[in-house]
């Protein structure tokens, strides 16, 4: 079975710049989530994906950070512009529909902002 | 509130014995433990729902105490494989929206 799947894996852009992170989940799984990890730090969800609709994103800075999973499969992360601060890893993950499920995480997308 | 887990770091020697424990101050339903290595992404472990249970997972196993609201990892005969950062996910509702916990870093040496 694939797992989650990302690209890039590294992005290194100036601050200002836009960059989009791409993500495919396990075949199946109805939830998506983006995290933000930053180095030393646990994984941070900034938003949550059921099919299509979004279950969560306060977490999202909505000024500069959008996401769309248009037809519940894909999901894109964009982030404009960045800033200093982004820079961290992306992760996306998946699991099945709702709680009680285990999540699975991509390769990560490696962003460093300069 | 992001869970606290102790110890912050831990030195093993293979076939030593190590606890992680998780702690947080929401009512939860689950919580998740993930092995993480540098560099790489987090691994699920397992999951534990609310009811006291305890899982296993080869010489990995957990427990859940959902009225004290805290979570302990248990790592026996530790390998050289186990070393990484571990991190609990707490979910105080059933939509798996996870809180991650402070983290444990795991070192084990031959």
């Amino acid at each position: 079975e694939a797992g989650v799947a990302q690209s890039p894996r590294y992005k290194i852009i100036e601050k200002r710049q836009s960059v989009a992170f791409w993500c495919n989940p396990i075949s199946g799984h109805a939830t998506l989530y983006w995290y933000q990890q930053i180095l030393g730090q646990g994984p941070k969800l900034l938003i949550q994906f059921q099919n299509n609709g979004v279950v969560d994103d306060s977490q999202l800075p909505k000024d500069r950070f959008s996401a769309e999973r248009l037809k519940g499969v894909d999901s894109t992360l964009k982030i404009q512009p960045a800033k200093l601060e982004d820079s961290a890893v992306y992760l996306c993950a998946s699991s099945l529909l709702w709680g009680g499920r285990g999540i699975y995480f991509g390769e990560g997308s490696w962003l460093t902002v300069v | 509130q992001q869970p606290v887990q102790s110890p912050q770091a831990v030195i093993l020697r293979e076939g030593e014995d190590a606890v992680i424990n998780c702690s947080s101050s929401k009512a939860l339903y689950s919580v998740h433990w993930y092995r993480q290595k540098h560099g790489e992404a987090p691994v699920f472990l397992m999951i534990l729902l609310k009811g006291g249970e305890q899982k296993g997972h080869e010489k990995i196993s957990a427990s859940f105490n959902e009225k004290k609201q805290q979570s302990s990892l248990y790592l026996t005969a530790s390998q050289l494989s186990y070393s990484g950062t571990y991190f609990c996910g707490t979910d105080g509702g059933a939509t798996n929206k996870l809180i991650f916990g402070t983290g444990t870093l795991l070192a084990v040496q031959p």
